[in-house]
């Protein structure tokens, strides 16, 4: 165990459902991810908080939109995705810096939620 | 662009064996890089983190060296084991701040 928990593991969902997926960390980590793990691509860093603070939004499509409510959770809903968007959606924690995350704090993972869009 | 490359090819060895798993990056030079395990179906692990300072990092049964002249790191596992068999990233800091990272380079250790 990481201390970093998601749920769900697995999610199917069609192209007009709306659904969310959570993430916990009780590592008392103040810096929050959202990435994005495709066959055959390197991982993409989707959303970082710090803080509770977004201080990184890669050019993600608005049908992902991230909430990080307290330094412990973050969610990331999902509103009228592609058969593209499947994919294994990893949430990570370090420490960090406001403003800024620190790329020298090594990063905890989740399990992952593997994303099946029909 | 920034950009970090490992061996593409899954690496078999023998148990017992050295595995050497190698990270090339080019376009920068970074602070820092990290190594993490991946098993599949699950999120990275954090292994190692090396400085642009230090020559090499060991923890167990693994090292890790950064060769900022050949802009290369190597990470070793000595006296393999099948449990060891997993999917090996390396990572490390652009000049943004951002973790980039490689495809993974797939270890095999067979009995």
């Amino acid at each position: 165990e990481t201390g970093v928990t998601q749920t769900p593991r697995h999610l199917v969902m069609g192209m007009t459902n709306k659904k969310s997926l959570k993430c916990e960390q009780h590592l008392g980590h103040n810096a929050m991810y959202w990435y994005k793990q495709s066959a055959k691509k390197p991982l993409e860093l989707m959303f970082v908080y710090s803080l509770e603070e977004r201080v990184e939004n890669n050019s993600v499509p608005s049908r992902f939109s991230p909430e990080c409510p307290n330094s412990s959770h973050l969610f990331l809903h999902l509103h009228t995705l592609q058969p593209e968007d499947s994919a294994l959606y990893l949430c990570a924690s370090s420490q960090g810096v406001r403003w800024r995350v620190n790329p020298s704090y090594e990063q905890y993972f989740g399990p992952g939620t593997r994303l099946t869009v029909t | 662009s920034q950009k970090i490359e490992q061996n593409s090819e899954a690496l078999n060895i023998q148990e017992g064996k050295t595995a050497t798993l190698t990270c090339n990056y080019t376009n920068y030079s970074p602070a820092y890089l990290q190594w993490y395990r991946q098993d599949p179906g699950r999120g990275p692990v954090f292994l190692l983190l090396i400085r642009e300072n230090e020559k090499e990092k060991r923890k167990e049964r693994l090292k890790v060296t950064f060769d900022t002249t050949l802009k290369q790191s190597l990470f070793h596992i000595t006296a393999s084991q099948p449990a060891d068999s997993a999917t090996y990233l390396c990572a490390y800091a652009g000049n943004n701040r951002k973790l980039i990272w490689g495809l993974g380079t797939s270890l095999a250790v067979n009995p």
